[in-house]
């Protein structure tokens, strides 16, 4: 079965800050996807990074990098000079090879102080 | 282009009650996805339809049954509603293959059972 563990519950920080999130996965699977999503207090399930397996290269999308090291099973996400909009709850995600289910972490509340 | 669009967007029932949650995938999706969302957790499969037939599901009881429309839209029913069913429900279409092209989730459906 497949797990993802988000260790920090919350996590709080001042305006411009650096934050990086945590992701730690268990898989079979020798080739997998890993997601990244935001859910502000509206609900909805925001989409931000896909990254998968076989393709190790760290990379940056404006204030979003990632960190993905399959050696450790961690899939870490920061936010550079973060924002008050920055503030919602993280989810690191995990596909089936079968493309059906995402198994999530349980997430983590992130809070941008002005 | 119109995201996923779920209908309606608050419910309340009573325990013992049946409820009809409705989908709109997101134009050329052609599968639908329905998660479980307890407050504080991170959403949880229930199950998916894929050309009118559900092609997994989740750990959920027989309670919880749902159908796929021929235009990719989709219904979930829950009949004997319990107060642990009280959550956020969310849709998310994809294409087949949705590890790969992305999942496009909607706003919600928060049901709260009295």
């Amino acid at each position: 079965a497949q797990k993802v563990t988000q260790a920090q519950t919350e996590i709080s920080v001042v305006e411009k800050e650096d934050v990086t999130l945590d992701c730690v996965y268990e898989t079979r699977d020798t080739t997998y996807y890993l997601f990244w999503y935001k859910q502000p207090p509206s609900g909805e399930l925001v989409f931000l990074i896909r990254r998968n397996s076989f393709d190790e290269q760290n990379e940056i999308s404006g204030r979003y990098s990632w960190n993905f090291q399959k050696s450790t099973s961690s899939f870490n996400f920061t936010i550079t000079a973060s924002q008050v909009v920055d503030s919602a709850v993280y989810f690191c995600a995990l596909p089936e090879t079968s493309g059906s289910r995402l198994t999530f972490g349980e997430g983590t509340q992130l809070t941008v102080n002005p | 282009d119109a995201g996923v669009t779920q209908s309606p967007t608050h419910l309340i029932k009573t325990r013992g009650q049946q409820v009809t949650l409705r989908c709109s995938p997101k134009s050329g999706h052609d599968t639908v996805s329905w998660y479980q969302q307890a407050l504080g957790q991170g959403p949880q499969f229930i199950f998916q339809y894929y050309e009118e037939e559900e092609r997994q599901r989740g750990n959920f009881p027989d309670r919880f049954s749902g159908h796929q429309f021929p235009n990719y839209s989709s219904e979930l029913n829950v009949n004997a509603l319990l107060l642990g069913d009280s959550a956020l429900y969310l849709c998310a279409s994809s294409l087949t293959v949705g590890r790969i092209y992305g999942y496009t989730f909607g706003s919600g459906t928060r049901l709260t059972v009295v």
